[in-house]
């Protein structure tokens, strides 16, 4: 049974540019979230996808949006990148229910902007 | 902005030796998780306890949870150097009567923790 899976694992980008990051979800999950975690910080909340719509967003500017495929899959894209944009950034899963459920996360992906 | 803060920032103990850390949170929570995360890898999700549950073991990990001091700790008996990471605990604030859970994590800063062999 697959975990959470991510891609790239590493890559640099230039100020100004746009990066997009991919997640794959456990299996049996259908409930998205993306996560940025600066170094030597606690990981913070980005948004949620669950049927392919955003469901929650945190304190987020714009540049930052996301899709969520038929597959459950989803994409975190990030534009007119900053250098305080480098980090890791955090997929996690989990499966939509009415109790509390265990959220899986991926290894991340580590975005440096230069 | 972080909910939870974890406490102490940084422990360092022998192997064999107990190793505990705090979690304080702010808002009423529908569950807490705590996760494991080694040096610049992903977070491996540890123990999950429901605001009903005041105890919760996993092998050589408790977790308790005090909702009405809005505090949970986590008890690492018998400490390994494999167990040499940063710990965060996460709060899910959605759904206080239990009828909703969004998933949406909150996490404190995290503790490091060092086990020297």
């Amino acid at each position: 049974d697959a975990g959470v899976t991510q891609s790239p694992t590493h890559l640099i980008k230039t100020r100004g540019q746009q990066v997009t990051l991919r997640c794959s979800p456990k299996s049996g999950h259908d409930t998205v979230s993306w996560y940025q975690q600066a170094l030597g910080q606690g990981p913070q909340f980005i948004f949620q996808y669950y049927e392919e719509e955003e469901r929650q967003r945190g304190n987020f500017p714009d540049r930052f949006s996301g899709h969520q495929f038929p597959n459950y899959s989803s994409e975190l894209n990030v534009n007119a990148l900053l250098l305080g944009d480098s980090a890791l950034y955090l997929c996690a899963s989990s499966r939509r229910s009415t109790s509390g459920n265990t959220i899986y996360f991926g290894e991340g992906s580590w975005l440096t902007v230069v | 902005s972080q909910q939870g803060e974890e406490d102490p920032q940084a422990l360092s103990i022998q192997e064999g030796e107990n190793a505990t850390m705090n979690c304080s949170y702010k808002t009423s929570i529908n569950n807490l998780q705590w996760y494991r995360q080694n040096s610049g890898r992903g977070l491996v999700h540890l123990i999950l306890i429901r605001s009903n549950e005041r105890e919760k073991h996993s092998g050589r990990l408790r977790v308790t949870l005090d909702t009405s001091k809005k505090s949970s700790s986590l008890l690492i008996t018998a400490s390994r150097a494999a167990d040499t990471a940063s710990y965060f605990c996460a709060t899910d604030a959605s759904g206080r009567d239990g009828s909703s859970n969004t998933g949406k994590l909150i996490f404190g800063q995290g503790t490091t923790l060092q086990v020297k062999p």
